[in-house]
């Protein structure tokens, strides 16, 4: 089974601090997803990477910085975090298909609270 | 912008009725259409996936329609149980880009509730 594990279930942290928010991936995955959920707005999402040190923005990258050193791990970064960055993340991981459905992984998902 | 737009927010339904989530997209590109589900505490899982050269997929209870000329697609849910109270989130893909990747465009998510 394909498991992808997020280093953090709930974390809280103080306006202007510097966030890591880890995901890993066992199935050697090409594909790295990082998301947003709020109430009403659905999945949004925030970065995702085809390969290692590769990575392309999503819908909302403002204020977000990624980091893929190794291709089972994939980071997301908040630089100097905002109370309107409160919310559920969700990675994800796919295989690298080109032409057929393709399934992505999700981890449990880190409930970030910016006080 | 929405991009998929999905009704209705919220869905109780009756144990062993039928339960119906709606979405509607825009963009002619997408080609691949995954629902997912979602329960408290959890990564959303896919359910189920439908491709726009089909108009009907069935597994199990669970069945997609899909309407390729008025863009829309829909998740039914027969002889609903309370097991299948989640959050449901319709998505489609943006079609496969150059490096092959594949981008999934969600809806905002349905929470149905079967009440026994």
């Amino acid at each position: 089974d394909v498991k992808v594990t997020q280093s953090s279930r709930y974390l809280v942290k103080r306006t202007g601090e510097k966030v890591f928010l880890e995901c890993v991936q066992d199935m050697d995955h090409e594909n790295m997803f990082w998301y947003r959920q709020d109430p009403g707005l659905g999945l949004r999402l925030i970065y995702f990477s085809y390969d290692v040190k590769m990575k392309e923005k999503g819908d909302i990258p403002e204020g977000y910085s990624v980091s893929r050193e190794k291709k089972e791990r994939f980071s997301l970064i908040l630089e100097s975090a905002s109370t309107n960055q409160t919310s559920m993340y969700l990675c994800a991981s796919s295989l690298l298909r080109t032409s057929r459905e393709n399934t992505q992984y999700f981890g449990p998902g880190t409930r970030l609270t910016v006080l | 912008q929405q991009q998929v737009k999905q009704s209705p927010q919220s869905l109780i339904v009756q144990k062993g009725g039928i339960s119906i989530i709606n979405c509607a997209y825009e963009n002619t590109a997408f080609d691949y259409f995954p629902w997912y589900q979602q329960f408290p505490g959890k990564g959303p899982a896919l359910l189920i996936a439908i491709r726009p050269d089909v108009s009907e997929k069935k597994e199990g209870r669970f069945t997609i329609s899909f309407n390729k000329s008025a863009k829309q697609f829909s998740l039914h849910i027969m002889d609903s149980q309370p097991g299948d109270s989640a959050t449901y989130f319709c998505a489609a893909r943006r079609g496969v880009s150059n490096f092959g990747n594949e981008k999934l465009t969600f809806g905002t998510g349905t929470r149905l509730t079967i009440i026994p």
